[in-house]
Parts: C-alpha cells; structure tokens; sequence
C-alpha cells in the first residue's frame, strides 16, 4: 500500500530552528508537497518539491531524497503564529494526491 | 495567486434536510476540484474527485447518492449532502487544481453541523 508517516506532534521554541521530516512508500512519485493548516481553518501551499535538493522560501526550506523516500520542512526563526499543522503529501505515479496525517507543531515562548 | 472561494463558510441544519457549498476558482479555470472532508484534529480524508463535464470519482466508502457533486463549469463545483444526520457534521473543504506543477489551492472550508 501507499503511505506517508510524519510525526504527530512536535515542539518548538520562539526563535529556534525545527525540522519536520516525511517519508513516503508511494506506487510511482511526481512530486511533494508541503502544506500549511491552522486550527479550523483551510490547509495553504508552502512548497513543492519534484527533484533532489534544497528549495528555499525566505525562513521556510524543504528538503527531498528521492531514492530513500524522504523530505524535510525546515523552519527558521520560529515565531508564535507558525503553530499550526504541517502536512505532507505526494502525488504517486497516478497523479493522485496522498495526504500524510499531519505534524503539530506547538512554539512556546 | 489562484483563490478559491466557499459557500457557505458555516451552516446549520436539521437532521434530513440538504445542504448545498459551493467552491468556486476566482481568478482561474480549474479543470479539476477535490472536495475534502476532515474531522476534529484528524488529516484530510479526500471524498471525490470532481472533472468539468463529467461524473465525479468517489473515493472508496463515500456514498455518491449522499454526497452530490456537480462541477458545471470550469470555476464552480458543488456538493450537495442529502439527508443530513449528525454524523454528516465536518469540516468540507474543496480545492481546485491549476496547471504544473499541479498545486492545489484550498477553499477557506466550510463547517457544517447537522443538529
């Protein structure tokens, strides 16, 4: 089966840095996505990865390695309204979406 | 960027009645929508897959005869719940698709609860 396994909840504190990591089993990969979701509100784009590498967006990067299954949202400069969930998904070789579950991240002061 | 808007943000019904939202894509053409249900502190469960001109893809344990989508044109897609029932009471979110590389852009969502 298809499947993508992220951690369910994650700390943080104001200022620092935090990785969030992903990794997916999907039948076929056409490319990883990383989504912003506040509490009762509407998941937001963050970023797309399709090829090996970094790609940077001002204090957020991802991460992707294709060949082991697995990427990274890097958080800089944390601040209090990054508390959110962050979820990761794939599109598989059928250009279908998998959601992973979603990682909570909670930043205290 | 693309917006997707929703109707209605919040809505309240009784136990039997029909709900209609609406999803629109604003400033775009979306070939595709997807209509999302999520449940208090859970990920996102997609429901179906909507195609411009044709039938809906329902995912696996979604009753098609409860859960109504019409995608009528290129920016306006619609689900209709019939016969709401309590368990009915989510959080619908539809987005819709643009081009490469594919992106999907979220609705604000719209909870609805079934009294």
């Amino acid at each position: 089966g298809q499947n993508i396994d992220q951690p369910t909840e994650m700390t943080a504190t104001e200022g620092a840095i935090v990785q969030i990591n992903c990794t997916y089993q999907t039948s076929g990969f056409n490319g990883l996505f990383w989504y912003q979701q506040h509490a009762g509100e509407a998941p937001t784009f963050l970023s797309y990865n399709v090829l090996d590498g970094l790609e940077e967006k001002g204090r957020f990067s991802s991460f992707l390695s294709r060949s082991k299954g697995y990427s990274y949202l890097l958080l800089k400069e944390l601040q209090m309204k990054d508390s959110a969930s962050y979820l990761c998904a794939v599109r598989d070789g059928n250009y279908q979406l998998i959601w992973g579950a979603g990682t909570k991240l909670i930043i205290k002061p | 960027g693309a917006v997707v808007s929703q109707h209605p943000s919040r809505v309240i019904c009784k136990s039997g009645t029909s709900v209609k939202i609406e999803c629109r894509s604003l400033d775009f053409q979306a070939t595709t929508m997807f209509w999302y249900r999520q449940f208090p502190k859970q990920s996102l469960m997609l429901m179906a897959t909507s195609n411009e001109g044709s039938k809906a893809t329902y995912e696996q344990g979604v009753e098609k005869d409860k859960f109504l989508i019409n995608h009528a044109s290129l920016t306006l897609s619609t689900l209709t719940v019939t016969s709401a029932h309590p368990e009915d009471s989510s959080f619908y979110i539809c987005s819709a698709e643009t081009g490469e590389p594919y992106e999907q852009y979220f609705g604000p969502g719209t909870r609805l609860t079934v009294t």
